[in-house]
């Protein structure tokens, strides 16, 4: 089975506001976490990455928040745009180190923005 | 733009036929990754190969293969076609220096198999 997961395959959220997408992972030793957005008809595109000695990382607009207590990863979206309705994918990478193995990826989760 | 090319951009062949996909990495890229993304799946992992020699595989059945040539493009073969292996097919490539760095997805081919 899969070791990364989303809680709501579904976020709607107005315009304006915060969106908070969740993912759980239930393998200890991923040691990197990346967040996608996919574009209906386009490929995944990189958001934002966390290593697992940090807690925390802050992009434009965007944070990611590593919880290994509870193996679990969020993503926030500061004010969110029309631009930003997407599905997001939480990844992780079991390999050794160094990216050699490919990434685990979750299931996704549709985010609509709503004028 | 991720600077990653993906040929063609769809394809459309029978049950039984054999079909090449190819992928050119961003400028300095060493390592390629192919992914399978279907609606009952997901995005999946398929193989990695690195400057040329195999590093990892993943969810690759046997009837597919892959290289990378001497010029780090990577080409994905698909045998014996089926109509489950309808689906986008992604590559993606990372930086070559070793550590943890992001993967850059390609725009995808979509494969459908009639």
């Amino acid at each position: 089975g899969e070791s990364v997961g989303l809680h709501l395959p579904t976020l709607s959220v107005q315009e304006g506001d915060n969106s908070i997408i969740n993912c759980a992972y239930s393998n200890s030793a991923s040691d990197y976490f990346i967040w996608y957005k996919q574009e209906s008809g386009k490929g995944p595109q990189f958001i934002i990455d966390i290593r697992s000695n940090m807690d925390k990382r802050q992009g434009q607009r965007v944070t990611v928040l590593l919880n290994k207590t509870v193996k679990h990863l969020s993503l926030q979206i500061a004010a969110t745009q029309p631009g930003d309705s997407a599905v997001y994918f939480c990844a992780e990478n079991m390999g050794s180190g160094g990216g050699a193995d490919g990434l685990t990826f979750g299931k996704g989760t549709h985010l609509i923005i709503q004028p | 733009d991720s600077g990653v090319t993906q040929t063609p951009k769809h394809l459309i062949t029978a049950t039984g036929q054999r079909v090449t996909l190819r992928c050119s990495p961003r400028s300095g890229d060493l390592s390629v990754y192919w992914y399978q993304q279907s609606l009952d799946q997901g995005l999946q992992f398929l193989i990695h190969y690195y400057n040329g020699e195999e590093r990892a595989k993943g969810n690759i059945l046997e009837r597919f293969s892959a290289q990378q040539f001497p010029d780090l493009h990577s080409e994905l073969n698909l045998s014996s076609l089926e109509l489950g292996d309808s689906a986008l097919y992604f590559c993606a490539s990372s930086p070559s220096v070793p550590g943890q760095v992001p993967q850059y997805f390609g725009p995808g081919t979509r494969l459908t198999v009639l």
